[in-house]
């Protein structure tokens, strides 16, 4: 069984300001982990995935994460948030190999203001 | 790549009657299909896994009988919500992808259900 904690349900900040969006997890076998982000009343669209190799993990929209297997956590971060980066951001794992069926995380409503 | 078409993206629907919702596979064969349910400010509920073919594998607590879940092909799944009621008015959303190695997940743009 794995599970996904995020651990803030809401991140304000102000634009231009850097943000990191907290995600941990926990599993008895090697993962995969991603983040998604969805805007309203959308569907949910990939920003990064960490399937192997770097840890270090870059996405779309300036994103990028970090696989830390010691601390068990895939924190999201971005140095500079622009108004349209508000939406909700949802870390999700699955296992490597077995079940393919991804677990979410309860999500972080990122709200920047100007 | 990689496009999931959802429709309708919204509907309405008197209490008592069917809605059925598809999702479709745009450029690529889905061969495993996931429907979620999604309440406000929630994160996403797993209904049902539906492989082409076969029949759905519904999660615990998930009614088979109110959400019937049919995969005909590679490319179409359907969610129908039968004898819908307001409890029922929710974002339902669809994610298709391939199993065996990982070539990613990719999510319909979502129904808003909402059943007066």
């Amino acid at each position: 069984a794995q599970s996904v904690t995020q651990l803030d349900s809401q991140v304000p900040v102000f634009e231009e300001a850097p943000v990191e969006l907290r995600c941990n997890y926990s599993s008895s076998v090697s993962v995969y982990l991603f983040w998604y982000v969805q805007y309203p009343n959308q569907g949910l669209q990939l920003l990064l995935k960490y399937l192997s190799g770097s840890t270090l993990v870059k996405g779309i929209n300036g994103f990028e994460a970090e696989f830390n297997k010691s601390q068990t956590s895939f924190h999201l971060r971005k140095p500079s948030v622009h108004i349209s980066d508000t939406a909700e951001y949802f870390c999700a794992v699955r296992s490597s190999g077995g079940s393919y069926i991804p677990t979410f995380g309860r999500g972080t409503s990122l709200i920047v203001h100007p | 790549g990689a496009v999931v078409s959802q429709h309708p993206s919204r509907v309405i629907c008197k209490s008592g009657t069917s809605v059925k919702i598809e999702c479709r596979s745009l450029d690529f064969q889905a061969t495993t299909m996931f429907w979620y349910r999604q309440f406000p400010k929630k994160s996403l509920m797993l209904m049902a896994t539906s492989n082409e073919g076969s029949k759905a594998t519904y999660e615990q607590g998930v009614e088979k009988d109110k959400f019937l879940i049919n995969h005909a092909s590679l490319t179409l799944s359907t969610l129908t919500v039968t004898s819908a009621h307001p409890e029922d008015s929710s974002f339902y959303i669809c994610s298709a992808g391939r199993t065996g190695i990982y070539y990613g997940y990719t999510f319909g743009s979502g129904t808003r259900l909402t059943v007066v």
